[in-house]
């Protein structure tokens, strides 16, 4: 089943902030975070394992609560290169398991 | 080292005719994963090969079907074309059997069915 991300979209001003969700139904073995920029193939960001544990690339970090199976992406100080469209993919297993792509979260970031 | 590599990038076809597309894993990465993603949409996995064979398999008819090779190569063939399939079909490849795979993938390959 399809993860759930929200926004669907949001506006940035260089240097704010944002918060972007990512809600599964089912339980998870891990999130993973990836983003795309306009015609280019989408980009490892970071794999949160369940335990809660925070991750961070750049400016960005995320979080995974266990308990709530979500997962939220916090972009920090935002950047003109945050730009683009992030999605969490979710996978309910270890080796080999699928890895099951939300809709995405469209960001722009503008100066 | 080369990453994922797709061909063709672009593609058009008429409705009815088959299709094949090819994808080159990154060096070291065993499996590959192929998606469709529609305008606008997240990417929708389609199946997975793993030691040349369909390991998992996403909610796609059985005109989509694939290939492994050797080399760990793949290709994804759709027969019948129909109007909907038009979209990116991105291939993902990744290490098996770390428990943690991150997916690296290709920059696509654009198909038009007219």
């Amino acid at each position: 089943q399809q993860p759930v991300q929200s926004p669907q979209a949001v506006i940035l001003r260089e240097g704010e902030d944002a918060v972007i969700n990512c809600s599964s139904s089912k339980a998870l073995y891990s999130v993973h975070w990836y983003r795309q920029k306009h015609g280019e193939a989408p980009v490892f960001l970071m794999i949160l394992l369940k335990g809660g544990e925070q991750k961070g690339h750049e400016k960005i970090s995320a979080s995974f609560n266990e308990k709530k199976q979500q997962s939220s992406l916090y972009l920090t100080a935002s950047q003109l290169s945050y730009s683009g469209t992030y999605f969490c993919g979710t996978r309910k297993g270890a080796a080999g398991n699928k890895l099951t792509f939300g809709g995405g979260t469209r960001v722009l970031v503008k100066p | 080292d080369a990453g994922v590599t797709q061909s063709p990038t672009h593609l058009i076809k008429t409705r009815g005719q088959q299709v094949t597309l090819r994808c080159s894993p990154k060096s070291g990465h065993d499996t590959v994963s192929w998606y469709q993603q529609a305008l606008g949409q997240g990417p929708q996995f389609i199946f997975q090969y793993y030691e040349e064979e369909e390991r998992q398999r996403g909610n796609f008819p059985d005109r989509f079907s694939g290939h492994q090779f050797p080399n760990y190569s793949s290709e994804l063939n759709v027969n019948a074309l129909l109007l909907g399939d038009s979209a990116l079909y991105l291939c993902a490849s990744s290490e098996q059997g770390r428990g943690i795979e991150k997916l690296f993938f290709g920059s696509g390959t654009q198909l038009s069915v007219l």
